[in-house]
C-alpha cells in the first residue's frame, strides 16, 4: 500500500521552543492530507485538514496560532507547535488521502506517529 | 457525522476467527463504512471499506446487515500481530472533506 513517512519519530524539546514535524506521501500524491493527536489510552483527534496550496481548516478547539500547518507540496505537509508547553506532549499522527484513486474508493494513508515530550 | 458504538475490548485464541461487531443504526444512504486498526506506539492501519456488499480482501471481511445499520469485521484466522485497537468509521464520501473521526474502537487482545 501507500507510504506516509513522518519526520522526526519522536522529539523531546524545552517548554517555551517551538518543533516541527514533517508528514510526506512517498509515492503518491495528496491535495488533502489531516493531522490527529493521540493522547495515552485515547483515541485518535482530529486537529486540522490541511489543503495543498490553501489555509489548514482546524477542528473546534484546536488553536490555529498555536499550531501552525502548512501544505507547501502535493507530498508535504507540515504541522509546528509553536511555544509548547508540556500538555501538548503527545503522539501526532499525520494522514494523506491518494487522490488518483476514484472518491468513493478513496483510502487514507496513515503515518507512523511523532511523539513529542515538552519539559 | 453519524456515530459508531464498538465493544471496548474483545478476546481471542490464535490461529481461530474472529468477529468485531460494530454498530451503526443512524448511518446515512452516502456513509461507507471504513475499518482501521493500530497496533500499539503506530499510525493506523487501513483494513476494509464497503457501502452495503460485504467485502473481502487478503487482510479481512467485511459483513454488513442488510439494513446497513451494523456491520462485522471477520478475521479469518488470527495471529499474535493481529492484537490492536480495531476501529469502525462511518465517512460520508459525498461530504466536503469526509474527514475520518475516531471512536474509541475495540482493544483485540489474542492469545498463543
Amino acid at each position: 500500500g501507500a507510504v506516509v513517512s513522518q519526520h522526526p519519530s519522536r522529539v523531546i524539546c524545552k517548554s517555551g521552543t517551538s518543533v516541527k514535524i514533517e508528514c510526506r506521501s512517498l509515492d503518491f500524491q495528496a491535495t488533502t492530507m489531516f493531522w490527529y493527536r493521540q493522547f495515552p489510552k485515547q483515541s485518535l483527534m482530529l486537529m486540522a485538514t490541511s489543503n495543498e496550496g490553501s489555509k489548514a481548516t482546524y477542528e473546534q478547539g484546536v488553536e490555529k496560532d498555536k499550531f501552525l500547518i502548512n501544505h507547501a507540496s502535493l507530498t508535504l505537509s507540515t504541522l509546528t507547535v509553536t511555544s509548547a508547553h508540556p500538555e501538548d506532549s503527545s503522539f501526532y499522527i499525520c494522514s494523506a488521502r491518494d487522490h488518483t484513486a476514484a472518491r468513493a474508493q478513496e483510502t487514507q494513508y496513515f503515518g507512523p506517529g511523532t511523539r513529542l515530550l515538552v519539559l | 457525522d453519524a456515530k459508531t458504538t464498538q465493544p471496548n475490548s474483545m478476546e481471542s485464541n490464535e490461529e481461530e476467527p474472529v468477529h468485531l461487531p460494530c454498530n451503526h443504526s443512524t448511518i446515512s444512504g452516502t456513509d461507507y463504512i471504513h475499518w482501521y486498526r493500530q497496533l500499539p506506539s503506530q499510525g493506523p492501519e487501513y483494513v476494509i471499506h464497503g457501502l452495503t456488499s460485504n467485502v473481502n480482501n487478503r487482510m479481512a471481511s467485511l459483513a454488513i446487515a442488510e439494513d446497513r445499520k451494523s456491520s462485522t469485521l471477520i478475521l479469518h484466522r488470527a495471529t499474535l500481530r493481529d492484537a490492536a485497537v480495531y476501529y469502525c468509521i462511518l465517512r460520508d464520501q459525498g461530504g466536503a472533506t469526509n474527514k475520518l473521526i475516531f471512536g474509541t474502537g475495540t482493544l483485540l487482545a489474542v492469545q498463543p
